[in-house]
């Protein structure tokens, strides 16, 4: 049974450095590519980026200037940070796994509500 | 923005049929396998369908989704009340380099 347990600080002011991690428990961690999705009222869901176990990542266009996903092997677990945070980037963030053979997002975690508020 | 086109919302009464469309173009439905989430009030995303028009282990039959050209949809029959949620489209998109998500469609049960 595959779980991804997610965590990270759920309140920011503008300007501070979003930063998320999500562990995953069960399954293999080396054959997926390992996801963060975000959901915010005002755009929907999201796609912010993808890495795997290699530390080989992909970003979005749109936040590939202050996104960075990292990965560590030793405790299958990844993270994200996004910098320099604004009222805009107030949403959910889910942690997801990507199934790179048919490319769908089949287990994601719980998700954290992330507040940017002066 | 999403860029994958959804209606907004659709309801019917229980043990009907519903369907739910996805409008997209050539950079990503026409070329690229589509997959359909539901989420529950409250919930994280749930993997409903995927490449196109297959079930995940454990999802009911009373699901279906097809893909034509640039346009998918999906089709839920004998609704049920714990059907109601909002169900997403998304698909890669070659020109943006980047997944789309549909803008989401709440199934309401009358």
């Amino acid at each position: 049974q595959v779980q991804l347990q997610q965590w990270g600080a759920g309140l920011l002011k503008p300007s501070e450095t979003l930063s998320l991690t999500c562990a995953v428990y069960g399954g293999s961690f080396s054959g997926y590519d390992w996801n963060w999705i975000r959901q915010s009222p005002g755009k929907g869901l999201e796609w912010i980026g993808e890495i795997n176990h290699s530390g080989s990542s992909n970003y979005s266009p749109s936040l590939k200037s202050r996104a960075t996903i990292s990965v560590d092997t030793s405790k299958n677990q990844f993270s994200l940070k996004l910098s320099s945070v604004t009222a805009a980037d107030t949403a959910v963030y889910y942690c997801a796994r990507l199934n790179g053979g048919t490319r769908d997002f089949d287990h994601w975690g719980q998700g954290t509500l992330v507040t940017v508020s002066s | 923005q999403s860029v994958l086109t959804q209606p907004p919302s659709v309801s019917e009464a229980p043990r009907q049929r519903v369907t739910i469309s996805c409008s997209g173009g050539t950079s990503n439905i026409g070329n690229h396998a589509v997959n359909w989430y539901q989420q529950l009030p409250g919930k994280a995303p749930k993997l409903l369908i995927y490449y196109n028009d297959l079930l995940p282990s454990g999802v009911s039959d009373r699901f279906s989704a097809s893909k034509s050209g640039t346009s998918a949809s999906l089709a839920i029959s004998g609704l049920q009340s714990g059907d109601e949620a909002d169900y997403y489209c998304v698909a890669w998109d070659d020109s943006l380099n980047d997944y789309v998500f549909g803008t989401g469609t709440k199934v309401t049960v009358l």
